[in-house]
């Protein structure tokens, strides 16, 4: 079975870009979780969907970053616009129903650096 | 500041040496969680504690779950190369669901 697919694997654009990440969870996932890793602060959770639906965005830094989840089997992550403290690899997981024991399924991961 | 702080956060050993990498937290957790994340790749989920007190075994690797349910700690017996990796904890408190994680504790394992 495929993983989590994430897209693109590595983008590199200038500051001021609008940028797209885009994620497609394990098929019959509930749960979509988005998380951003940076040396300094580590792995970050900015935003999860539960059926498609946002439950915590607490973790989204402030109004340039967005996320949708239109169906069960896509989700994206909007920079706009997008600057250097941005740069940072972001991770999209999924699993079952999102319960605290449940086991999150992690992608590769989009690179992003912002110039 | 981390809600979950691990230590150390560098580990260099040799094979074949024993290693305990810790995870502390000041919240109190429904459960608990040990990844380890290779260069390149997501984090892969080693294995979920629910349990004060509890410890589990996965081959080499032992993990214990805090009687007070607020650290953890994994250790490693006789390390192997194929055991280098960042080692990633998380965390749910009772009342969020979603699992925070911390920074991590890096180690290379060498030959």
């Amino acid at each position: 079975d495929a993983g989590v697919i994430q897209s693109p694997r590595h983008e590199v654009t200038e500051m001021g870009q609008e940028v797209t990440l885009r994620c497609k969870p394990i098929s019959g996932h509930n749960s979509l979780f988005w998380y951003r890793q940076t040396m300094m602060r580590g792995l970050e959770l900015l935003i999860y969907f539960n059926n498609n639906v946002p439950i915590d965005d607490s973790g989204m830094p402030e109004d340039r970053f967005s996320a949708k989840m239109p169906n069960a089997s896509f989700s994206t992550l909007k920079i706009q616009p997008s600057e250097p403290r941005d740069s940072a690899v972001y991770f999209c997981a999924s699993s079952r129903s999102g319960g605290d024991t449940d086991t999150q399924y992690f992608g590769p991961g989009t690179r992003l650096t912002v110039l | 500041t981390q809600l979950l702080e691990q230590s150390p956060q560098f580990l260099s050993i040799q094979e074949g040496e024993n290693l305990t990498v810790y995870c502390n937290s000041s919240s109190v957790f429904s459960s608990l969680q040990w990844y380890r994340q290779e260069p390149g790749e997501g984090p892969v989920l080693l294995v979920t504690v629910v349990t004060g007190g509890e410890v589990k075994k996965l081959k080499r690797l032992t993990f214990q779950f805090g009687d007070a349910r607020k650290d953890s700690s994994l250790h490693i017996t006789a390390a192997q190369t194929g055991d280098t990796g960042l080692y990633l904890c998380a965390g749910a408190t009772y009342n969020n669901n979603d699992m925070r994680f911390g920074a991590g504790t890096r180690l290379t394992v060498k030959p």
